[in-house]
């Protein structure tokens, strides 16, 4: 069975440019979550989605935003960058946001 | 806030040693609990999950649940170089939050040959 891809893998963006970043889930998985990896704040939760619907929303600001296809994709989007959003994005897919797979994540860069 | 806590080590076993990896948390209800393993540049990969009160095992290794104590551990057994790795600890908030995990930085494990 496939795992959980992303793209791009690699991303070099300016300060108060947009970034939408995609996420295909493994076959069958319905749940998918995005975290932002940080050397500093390590792994934290962006938002859930299941079935097309927002179940849960961490701490970020409103510039950070998501959706999800009826087909389980996913797409995360960072609007009006700022240099503190360079970071690992990572999604994990699952059958009901229990045991989470991570996909190879996206490093973003805002330079 | 609900909190995960690990050392963040460095932890360093010598090779065929036992490793030994801690993880407290807050939420009192949680039920749902997690170890990652993460390789340098590389993204985490779900390696034990444990559910009830006790042991878990699963080749070298075993998950230990304490939800009295809101504690819950690692052991990797037989210590190769290649389990090298920051090991993260993810526990399932409870209540109207569930659906998402709340990560421990993480410890680092180096196996020295």
């Amino acid at each position: 069975k496939a795992g959980v891809t992303q793209t791009p893998r690699y991303l070099i963006k300016t300060r108060g440019q947009q970034v939408t970043l995609s996420c295909s889930p493994i076959s069958g998985h319905r749940s998918v979550s995005w975290y932002q990896q940080t050397p500093g704040q390590g792994l934290q939760f962006l938002f859930e989605y299941f079935s097309e619907t927002q179940r849960n929303k961490g701490n970020f600001p409103g510039r950070f935003s998501g959706r999800q296809f009826s087909n389980s994709r996913s797409e995360m989007n960072v609007s009006t960058l700022e240099l503190g959003d360079s970071a690992l994005y990572l999604c994990a897919s699952s059958l009901e946001a229990d045991e989470q797979y991570f996909g190879p994540g996206t490093r973003l860069t805002v330079t | 806030q609900k909190e995960v806590e690990q050392n963040s080590g460095p932890l360093s076993v010598p090779e065929g040693a036992i490793a030994s990896l801690n993880c407290t948390y807050s939420d009192r209800g949680s039920q749902s609990f997690f170890w990652y393993r993460q390789y340098s540049g590389k993204s985490p990969e779900l390696i034990m999950f444990i559910y009830s009160n006790g042991d878990k095992e699963d080749g070298r290794f075993t998950a230990q649940l304490n939800k009295a104590s809101q504690y819950v551990s690692l052991l990797i057994r037989d210590s190769q170089p290649s389990d090298s790795a920051t090991y993260l600890c993810a526990v399932e908030d409870s209540g109207g939050s569930n659906y998402k995990l709340t990560f421990g930085k993480g410890t680092l494990l180096t196996v020295n040959p």
